[in-house]
């Protein structure tokens, strides 16, 4: 079946600009993740979407980021007033079950990377 | 907050040599541990998973590891590698949840291992 999908697979963007990247995670599942790696860097959480929940922000680095989810299913990640250092791969993740447990496998997107100029 | 430590950032061996990679987390209580592994050009997947019970795990392609409470550890270990499993290696840990947390994961920041034919 199809797995998580992600677009655009690239964005370069000025410094500056707001920039919106797209997640599709796996139909049916209902927790879904969003990562950042940066170069050198390991993956590092940034938010997380389970079911009908407020989401879990706790990961976000600034107020310039900003994540929903629409009708549970398909999400958006914004982020305003890019800097440079914003520079990585966004990465999301969706997992099936109705309730978090710190078990669950995740099923990783191909990401977007996006570069800041 | 956790922490992951991976202290190989680069390894090359040949085929057919023993694998091991080390990981180490910093969190004193209940943890679920991870390893995942991208290969070139292909998404993050699951290797395999420790939540408890027997502290040696096996995983997909021959991949198993050893969670040693005692040493905050849980090593990826390979008796033989193989061409194919050139990739990245990440390992990760889950000790958010505690009746309601979110299953987002810390992740290290991966072991580019080659393998040379």
């Amino acid at each position: 079946g199809a797995g998580v999908s992600q677009s655009p697979s690239n964005k370069v963007t000025e410094k500056g600009k707001d920039v919106e990247l797209r997640c599709d995670p796996i139909s049916g599942h209902t927790a879904l993740y969003w990562y950042r790696q940066s170069l050198g860097q390991g993956l590092e959480f940034l938010i997380y979407f389970q079911g009908n929940s407020a989401p879990d922000k706790s990961g976000l680095p600034s107020d310039r980021f900003s994540a929903e989810r629409t009708g549970g299913s398909v999400s958006t990640l914004t982020i305003q007033r890019t800097q440079q250092e914003d520079s990585a791969v966004y990465l999301c993740a969706s997992t099936k079950t109705l309730q978090a447990s710190g078990r669950n496998e995740q099923f990783f997107g191909p990401g977007t990377r996006l570069t800041v100029l | 907050a956790q922490s992951v430590s991976q202290h190989n950032h680069h390894v090359i061996l040949s085929e057919a040599a023993s694998l091991e990679l080390g990981c180490n987390y910093s969190y004193g209580g209940t943890v679920n541990l991870f390893w995942y592994v991208q290969y070139p050009g292909q998404h993050l997947q699951l290797l395999l998973k420790y939540f408890s019970g027997d502290p040696l795990v096996k995983g997909i392609k021959g991949f198993e590891a050893e969670f040693i409470k005692s040493k905050f550890s849980f090593n990826l270990r390979k008796p033989s590698v193989q061409w194919s499993d050139t990739a990245e290696y990440f390992c990760a840990v889950n000790a958010r949840y505690s009746g309601g947390g979110a299953d987002g994961l810390t992740f290290g920041k991966g072991t580019h291992l080659i393998i040379q034919p």
